[in-house]
């Protein structure tokens, strides 16, 4: 059984450009959230699809975007990327019964912007 | 507003000793608690969670936690440390009335010597 898994691992890109991470959720699980963890620090909440919709967005401007498809995987784009925008990005799954924010996380993808 | 405080940042216990992590936090209603563990180049793996009921909870790979409302913490527990232990630690916690997120401490990096 697949955990929860993303791609790509790293990612180098440049200021002003657009990045676009993908999440495949633990089969069963319908729930995906994102977090970005910058370095030493712990992982900061981002959003969170449910049914295809943004259901909850923590304090992230507006150029961080996501979208879910109908099998539950998800992508996490960010727009006109900044130098602060350099972190591993955690994507999280839950199973549709959960009700406690039990949350299974990836390995991340490590994004460096220069 | 929510917040989570683990006071160390670095811990180094030698192994075979027993360790304390210690995770404080403020919350304005019951809180869910979660414990994760991340080695090097690694995502988030749960190491235990308190809902409710009996404050001491008992995780994989020997840890275990007790929850204590009037202090507000919930601290991690192992009585014999052993190298593969050697990690960083997050304390995390949830709550319905604030929806879906974690919200995560800054994280405790443990050293083992031997």
């Amino acid at each position: 059984d697949a955990g929860v898994t993303q791609s790509p691992t790293h990612l180098i890109k440049t200021r002003g450009q657009q990045v676009t991470l993908r999440c495949s959720p633990k089969s069963g699980h319908d729930t995906v959230s994102w977090y970005q963890q910058a370095l030493g620090q712990g992982p900061q909440f981002i959003f969170q699809y449910y049914e295809e919709e943004e259901r909850q967005r923590g304090n992230f401007p507006d150029r961080f975007s996501g979208h879910q498809f109908p099998n539950y995987s998800s992508e996490l784009n960010v727009n006109a990327l900044l130098l602060g925008d350099s972190a591993l990005y955690l994507c999280a799954s839950s199973p549709p019964w959960d009700r406690k924010n039990i949350q299974y996380f990836g390995a991340g993808t490590r994004l460096s912007v220069l | 507003a929510q917040s989570v405080t683990q006071p160390d940042i670095h811990i180094t216990v030698s192994e075979g000793a027993s360790l304390e992590l210690r995770c404080n936090y403020s919350y304005g209603a019951t809180p869910y608690l979660f414990w994760y563990v991340q080695s090097p180049g690694q995502g988030l793996q749960l190491l235990l969670k308190y809902f409710s009921g009996d404050t001491l909870v008992q995780g994989i790979k020997g840890f275990e936690a007790e929850f204590k409302r009037s202090q507000s913490s919930f601290n991690l527990r192992k009585p014999s440390v052993h190298w593969s232990d050697a990690a960083e630690y997050f304390c995390a916690v949830g709550a319905r009335e604030y929806g879906n997120k974690l919200v995560f401490g800054a994280g405790t990096i443990l050293r083992v010597k031997s």
